[in-house]
C-alpha cells in the first residue's frame, strides 16, 4: 500500500498569509496526486488533480507542485473562506488519502 | 450542472442488511466511475470503491472487499452500496463521488461529491 503523510498536522495563519501544506508519498507516485478541501460538516472539494492542475472554478491563489513523494500545495493569499482541512489523495496504486492538515484562520 | 444526491441517515442494527443510494443528474451516467468514500467521525476519508455503470466493472479498496457491494442502475442513474451483514464498524459517513481518471489506467480522483449519508450501527 502507498502511505501518504501530510505536515503540519495543523496550522493556523492570517488573512494574506501565504500558506504551504505538505504530502508525501512512501513510494513514488509520480503525478497522481490530487488536493482536496473539506469544511466542517460538508463534503470534500477537488482544488488541484494530477499534482499541478487546477480545478474548474478553483481560485488562482491555490497552486500546487511535485512529483515523484514529494508535493506542496500552496494559497498564496489566504482569505478567511479557506479554513478547513485538506487533504491529498495518490492514485498511482490503489487510492489512499493523507491524513489531512487543519487549516484555522487566526 | 452535475448532482449527486445521496439517500437520508440511517441507524441499523449489528446483522442487518443495508443498502444506501446516490443519485445522480447533469450527466451521462454510464460513461464514469463512481464510488463510494467513508469518513469516521473527526477523522479521514477512507476510499470504499467503484463501479463502472456501462459496464457493472468494480474496483473495491481491499479493507472494504468482501464487506460491502457497489453497483449501477442504469435506468435510474443511481450507484448503490449495499451491506448484507452490518457491523459496528461499518459505522460513518459515507460520500458518493463521481471518479475521473487521469494520465494512467485507474488513477482516480474525484471531482464531484454528494453531501454524504451518516450510518449508524448499534446495538
Amino acid at each position: 500500500d502507498v502511505q501518504m503523510t501530510q505536515s503540519p498536522s495543523s496550522l493556523s495563519a492570517s488573512v494574506g498569509d501565504r500558506v504551504t501544506f505538505t504530502c508525501r508519498a512512501s513510494q513514488n507516485i509520480a503525478t497522481s496526486l490530487h488536493w482536496y478541501q473539506q469544511k466542517p460538516g460538508g463534503a470534500p472539494r477537488l482544488l488541484i488533480f494530477s499534482a499541478s492542475s487546477l480545478q474548474s472554478g478553483v481560485s488562482s491563489r491555490f497552486t500546487a507542485t511535485g512529483s515523484g513523494t514529494d508535493f506542496t500545495l500552496t494559497i498564496a493569499s489566504l482569505q478567511p473562506e479557506d479554513f478547513g482541512t485538506y487533504y491529498c489523495q495518490q492514485s498511482q496504486s490503489g487510492v489512499t488519502f493523507g491524513q489531512g492538515t487543519r487549516l484555522d484562520i487566526k | 450542472e452535475v448532482r449527486l444526491v445521496q439517500s437520508a441517515t440511517e441507524v441499523r442494527k449489528p446483522g442487518e442488511s443495508l443498502r444506501i443510494s446516490c443519485q445522480t443528474s447533469g450527466y451521462t451516467f454510464d460513461y464514469y466511475w463512481i464510488g463510494w468514500v467513508r469518513q469516521l467521525p473527526g477523522k479521514g476519508l477512507e476510499w470504499v470503491g467503484i463501479v463502472y455503470p456501462g459496464d457493472s466493472d468494480t474496483r473495491y479498496s481491499p479493507p472494504f472487499q468482501g464487506r460491502v457491494t457497489i453497483s449501477a442502475d442504469r435506468s435510474a442513474n443511481t450507484a448503490y452500496l449495499h451491506w448484507d451483514t452490518l457491523n459496528p464498524s461499518d459505522s460513518g459517513i459515507y460520500y458518493c463521488a463521481r471518479h475521473l481518471v487521469g494520465p494512467h489506467r485507474d488513477a482516480f480522483y474525484m471531482d464531484v461529491w454528494g453531501k454524504g449519508t451518516p450510518v449508524t450501527v448499534s446495538s
